[in-house]
């Protein structure tokens, strides 16, 4: 069965210093998904991609993050200077978008990010 | 605005008795919602899904939820747990875009032997 993955499974950063998480979204899929989970608390939408631009954001995907598609079957979030906030699971999703429907979310198992 | 709330962060069943848990939405508009299940060290894997059909909702591994409007819930059960069924669930709502999730804090279930 297709999966989304995710890489690498746990990163660790100092604070201030750029990191690039990496998913590989379902092939077929069209719209894709970054999410975090800070430790003990809920997971919260970051940011959704379609058509190689951002099509929704939350409040949390500042300057500071920025996604990209770079050669077609990976997409990658970039938090560009480290803070120890960030700490947090973060997961990829992929959906297929049909025209007034609704499609659930394929989820990767999460890359944890450290910053020190 | 959209929300979820899930009533018990932790319910403890024995093997081979009902689960239940519960969740409650707030939505502006007719949402769509969701159970997402956490096994450790895997991703969300997808339960069941309502979207305006059916109210009764059937999932894999024997879950069902039933959409109730009129309570603003979508309850998730199950007849006789596993332990296998032993993780964290996640109920989530829609944005009415669909493009955004909105996830409750979580329901971890314990099975006990």
């Amino acid at each position: 069965e297709p999966e989304v993955t995710q890489t690498p499974s746990h990163q660790v950063t100092q604070m201030g210093q750029e990191v690039i998480l990496r998913c590989v979204p379902i092939s077929n899929h069209l719209y894709f998904y970054w999410y975090r989970q800070i430790l003990g608390q809920k997971v919260e939408f970051l940011v959704s991609f379609y058509n190689n631009e951002i099509s929704e954001k939350s409040e949390i995907f500042d300057d500071q993050f920025s996604v990209e598609r770079p050669d077609g079957s990976n997409f990658t979030l970039k938090i560009r200077s480290t803070k120890l906030e960030d700490s947090a699971m973060y997961f990829c999703a992929s959906s297929e978008y049909y025209l007034g429907d609704f499609y659930e979310q394929y989820f990767g198992p999460g890359t944890r990010l450290t910053v020190t | 605005a959209q929300s979820v709330t899930q009533l018990d962060s932790h319910v403890s069943v024995s093997e081979g008795t009902p689960v239940l848990l519960r969740c409650n939405y707030s939505s502006s508009y007719s949402p769509s919602l969701f159970w997402y299940v956490q096994h450790p060290n895997k991703g969300l894997q997808l339960l069941l899904k309502y979207t305006s059909a059916a109210t009764l909702v059937k999932g894999i591994n024997g879950f069902e939820a039933e959409f109730k409007k009129s309570e603003t819930s979508f309850h998730l059960t199950k007849p006789s747990a596993h332990m296998s069924d032993a993780a964290e669930y996640f109920c989530v709502v829609t944005s009415n875009t669909g493009n955004q999730f909105y996830f409750g804090t979580g329901t971890s279930l314990t099975v006990i032997p």
